[in-house]
């Protein structure tokens, strides 16, 4: 099945310990892309990846870093999390012409 | 002036009625337009996509696209308890970074 797995899908951890949020596609993809969804704010791009070891700065990047060392894997790292980084986070991946497919969340709580 | 505008106010219908759903936007460069439904603790899913002015219909959904006007809009027919879900329009100026709306909640009453 084609899919976008996200995990953990849920997490509770403290501020300042870092943590990595991992994704991975099966379908190919050229593109990936990690977006946080807030009340009221919707959905946000944090960073986008074209390519391997290709990876530029989406809306809300502070706070965040990413990897693109291999095709299928674009994990999202938090070096020190602050509560203001407490949100659901999705990782999409797209072939650059049908859209982008989404995982299935992950819920960051940071105390 | 955001890029791109949603209502966000819930949506509540009747089984069987038509749903409407728009978004206006200010860049002229958006070439590519989506429509996701997203499930309460879920990813959003692509429901429609389309580059171009114009209806494109997929059954009961239709989007439509005016370029000139920079307005889209989504039309879900005899509308299901199934279709209860919060729907986002997203666009993409073809360097594949999407800028969403901030999300229509649409429930439908059985």
């Amino acid at each position: 099945e084609a899919q976008v797995t996200q995990n953990p899908r849920y997490l509770i951890t403290v501020t300042g310990k870092k943590l990595t949020v991992t994704c991975s596609q099966n379908m190919n993809h050229e593109y990936m892309s990690w977006y946080r969804q807030d009340p009221g704010l919707g959905l946000r791009q944090i960073y986008y990846s074209m390519n391997v070891e290709v990876t530029d700065k989406g809306d809300v990047p502070e706070g965040y870093k990413v990897s693109r060392k291999e095709k299928r894997n674009f994990p999202l790292i938090l070096e020190s999390p602050s509560p203001n980084q407490t949100s659901l986070y999705f990782c999409a991946s797209s072939d650059g012409w049908s859209g982008y497919t989404f995982g299935s969340g992950t819920r960051l709580t940071v105390v | 002036q955001k890029e791109v505008e949603q209502d966000p106010g819930p949506l509540s219908v009747p089984e069987g009625a038509i749903v409407s759903l728009n978004c206006t936007y200010s860049n002229s460069a958006f070439q590519y337009f989506m429509w996701y439904r997203q499930y309460s603790r879920k990813g959003p899913e692509l429901l429609m996509y389309t580059y171009s002015s114009g209806n494109k219909e997929d059954g009961r959904f239709t989007a439509q696209v005016d370029k000139s006007s920079k307005y889209i809009s989504l039309f879900i027919r005899d509308s299901q308890p199934s279709d209860s879900a919060t729907y986002l329009c997203a666009m993409d100026n073809g360097n594949n970074r999407l800028a969403f709306g901030k999300g229509n909640q649409v429930v439908v009453i059985p």
